[in-house]
Formats: structure tokens, C-alpha cells, sequence
């Protein structure tokens, strides 16, 4: 079957870092995503990784190891408004671009 | 820009009533979609469409129907609503090729 697995909730300290794992079992790769989701409001896009390594981006950065079925996002610097749900997807091969989607991990930041 | 648009933002329905949720793009994308996302979990895959007139189920896809006659608008039709259909739902679009795909803002849905 397909499945991907993230932590539910984290909490973590304004200024801090943070790590949200995600891994996944699907039938086929073909990218892996993340999105950042606020309380109400659709998701946006945050990175893609196909290969693996770390792609950094700001004070966001990912990180994929396919053998392993693993990626984290890694986000420094934390601030208030990084209060949000993070969700990790896996597109697979010939898939018409659908992303199989992670229940998301939401991340409280606290003063 | 517009992105892709969804009306209306909320609604109220009672059981066995039906309805369409409208969703738009105006990026020439090729890929349509559509999700629900219920309380605390993910994006569940509705229906899809690859382009004008071809459209197909997705992981969900009893009591929805869809249509995409032109590239722009992919309408979602709920035919007898039930209960288990109150949720946020979700129209996005991609452009084959592309990384990201584009959400709506969506549509919070209540079915009573």
C-alpha cells in the first residue's frame, strides 16, 4: 500500500529550529513535496526534492533520502507566523502530477 | 493573475440537497484537482482531470461528479448530500512539467 507518516503535532520556541519528519512508502517515486497550510487558508508551497540531499531555501531547508523513504524539513530561525501545519507528499511515476499526501504535522511556536 | 478561484467560500446544506462547487484558473494549466480535507488529516484526492473533456476518479470519488468543458473550469457537482460530506474542499491546478501545484482558497462545506 501507500502510506506516508508525519507527527501529529510538535511545539517548539520562537528562535529555535525545529525538525518535522516525514517518511513514506509508495509505489513509485517521482518527487517529494512540502507544503505549509495556516488555520484556514489553502496550502502553499514550500520545496521539492527528487534527488537526494538537502535543498536550502531561506531559512527553510529539505532534506530526502530515497533508500530510506525519509525526508525532514527543517525550518531555523523560528518565528510566530511559522505556526502552521506542514504537509509532505510524494508524487509517484506516471501519476498525472497527483500528490499522495501526508495528515500534516502541526507546528505551535511558542514566545 | 487570479490563480485559481473557488465560489462560494462557505455553505450550508441539508441532507439529500445538492450542489456544484465552482473553481477557476486562469493560468492556462492543463491539470485540474480536486480534495477534501476533513479535521486533522490530508488532502483526499476527489477527481482529476488531465485537460479539457478528460476527467477521472481519484481516491474518493462517490457522491461527486466533475466536468472540465473548457481549460479554465473544473465544477464539482454533489448530488445528495450527505453528512460525511462535511468538509473543506480544495480545486487546484498544475501545469504539466511544473513542481507546484496552485490552490484555491476553498470551499467550507456543512452538511446537516
Amino acid at each position: 500500500g501507500q502510506n506516508i507518516d508525519q507527527p501529529t503535532e510538535m511545539t517548539a520556541t520562537e528562535g529555535a529550529i525545529v525538525q518535522i519528519n516525514c517518511t513514506y512508502q509508495t509505489s513509485g517515486f517521482n518527487g517529494l513535496f512540502w507544503y505549509q497550510q495556516h488555520a484556514g487558508e489553502a496550502p502553499t508551497f514550500l520545496s521539492y526534492n527528487v534527488l537526494d540531499g538537502l535543498e536550502e531555501k531561506g531559512r527553510f531547508s529539505s532534506f530526502l533520502s530515497r533508500s530510506k523513504g525519509y525526508s525532514y524539513l527543517l525550518l531555523k530561525e523560528l518565528q510566530m507566523k511559522d505556526s502552521a501545519s506542514y504537509l509532505c507528499a510524494v508524487r509517484g511515476v506516471d501519476s498525472n502530477y497527483q500528490l499522495i499526501w501526508g495528515a500534516g504535522t502541526k507546528l505551535i511556536i511558542k514566545p | 493573475n487570479a490563480g485559481v478561484t473557488q465560489t462560494p467560500k462557505f455553505r450550508i446544506l441539508k441532507i439529500g440537497q445538492s450542489m456544484t462547487l465552482q473553481c477557476t484558473q486562469d493560468m492556462n494549466h492543463n491539470y485540474m484537482y480536486w480534495y477534501r480535507q476533513d479535521p486533522g488529516m490530508g488532502l483526499k484526492l476527489i477527481y482529476y482531470s488531465v485537460g479539457a473533456g478528460i476527467t477521472d476518479k481519484g481516491e474518493v470519488p462517490n457522491g461527486y461528479n466533475v466536468s472540465r468543458s473548457t481549460t479554465e473550469d473544473f465544477p464539482l457537482r454533489l448530488e445528495l448530500a450527505a453528512p460525511s460530506q462535511t468538509s473543506v474542499y480544495f480545486c487546484a491546478s498544475i501545469q504539466g512539467g511544473s513542481e507546484t501545484q496552485y490552490f484555491g482558497p476553498g470551499t467550507r462545506l456543512l452538511v446537516l
